[in-house]
C-alpha cells in the first residue's frame, strides 16, 4: 500500500518561491508507470491539478501554472517536489500530493499540507 | 479543454433517503475516464468511482456510477451518517484533469 506524505514550509512570503516535498513510503517511486502528482484545494472551494512527473523524470503541468512549476523526482530519497515560483496570495491552499498508474484515476493521497502566501 | 459542472451544489438529505449526485461535461470524451471522489473536512479527497460506474476497492455498495458521453451520475442509495461529505467528479485522462465544482451532501 503506497502512502505519501507532504512536507515544507508553512507560509512563503509574497513574490518568494513554494517548495515542498512528497515522501513516498509502500513503494518505490522507480516502479513503472506511475504519475506522481501535485494537486492544490483553496479553503472552501474545489479541487486544481498542478502536475505531475512521470518515472522517467517526464513532467506536464497545468498550463495556468505552466510558468511557474517545476516537479521533480529525488530518486535516492524516494520522494518528489513541486515548487512554485512568485507566489501571491492566490496561491493560498490545502497542497496534495497523489499518485496513480496510467488509466486509473488518483488512489493513493497523502494527507495535505496547508500553504499561506502572506508578508 | 474539458469543464465538468455538478449539481446540485448542495444537498439536504436526511439518513436514509436517496441522492443523485449529477456530473455534466462540456464535451464528450471517450473511455468514461469519470471518477468520483468523497471529501470530509480536514480529509484528502477518496476515490469512490472510476471509469464512471466501478466502485473502488472497500467502497460501500450503497455507492453507484452511471452515465457516459457528456452525463453522469453517482447515487448513494440509503443515506448513512458516515456519507456527508463534499462529492466531486473528474475527468483522469486529458490534461488539465478537471474536477468538478462539487456537490455538498449534508444532513436536513
Amino acid at each position: 500500500q503506497v502512502q505519501l506524505q507532504e512536507a515544507g514550509p508553512r507560509l512563503v512570503r509574497p513574490s518568494q518561491t513554494l517548495s515542498l516535498t512528497c515522501t513516498v513510503s509502500g513503494g518505490s517511486i522507480t516502479s513503472g508507470g506511475y504519475h506522481w502528482t501535485w494537486f492544490r484545494q483553496p479553503a472552501g472551494k474545489g479541487l486544481e491539478w498542478i502536475g505531475h512527473v512521470f518515472t522517467s523524470g517526464t513532467t506536464d503541468s497545468n498550463p495556468s501554472l505552466k510558468s511557474r512549476v517545476t516537479i521533480s523526482l529525488y530518486t535516492p530519497w524516494n520522494q518528489f517536489s513541486l515548487t512554485l515560483d512568485s507566489v501571491t496570495a492566490a496561491d493560498t491552499a490545502m497542497y496534495y500530493c497523489a499518485t496513480r498508474t496510467g488509466g486509473r484515476p488518483f488512489d493513493y493521497w497523502g494527507q495535505g499540507t496547508l500553504v499561506t502566501v502572506s508578508s | 479543454e474539458i469543464v465538468l459542472t455538478q449539481s446540485p451544489g448542495t444537498l439536504s438529505l436526511s439518513p436514509g433517503e436517496r441522492a443523485t449526485l449529477s456530473c455534466r461535461a462540456s464535451q464528450s470524451f471517450a473511455g468514461n475516464y469519470l471518477a468520483w471522489y468523497q471529501q470530509k473536512p480536514g480529509q484528502p479527497p477518496r476515490l469512490l468511482i472510476y471509469g464512471a460506474s466501478n466502485r473502488a476497492t472497500g467502497v460501500p455498495d450503497r455507492f453507484s456510477g452511471s452515465g457516459s458521453g457528456t452525463d453522469f451520475t453517482l447515487t448513494i442509495t440509503r443515506l448513512e451518517p458516515e456519507d456527508f461529505a463534499v462529492y466531486y467528479c473528474q475527468h483522469y485522462n486529458e490534461s488539465p484533469l478537471p474536477f468538478g465544482g462539487g456537490s455538498k451532501v449534508e444532513i436536513k
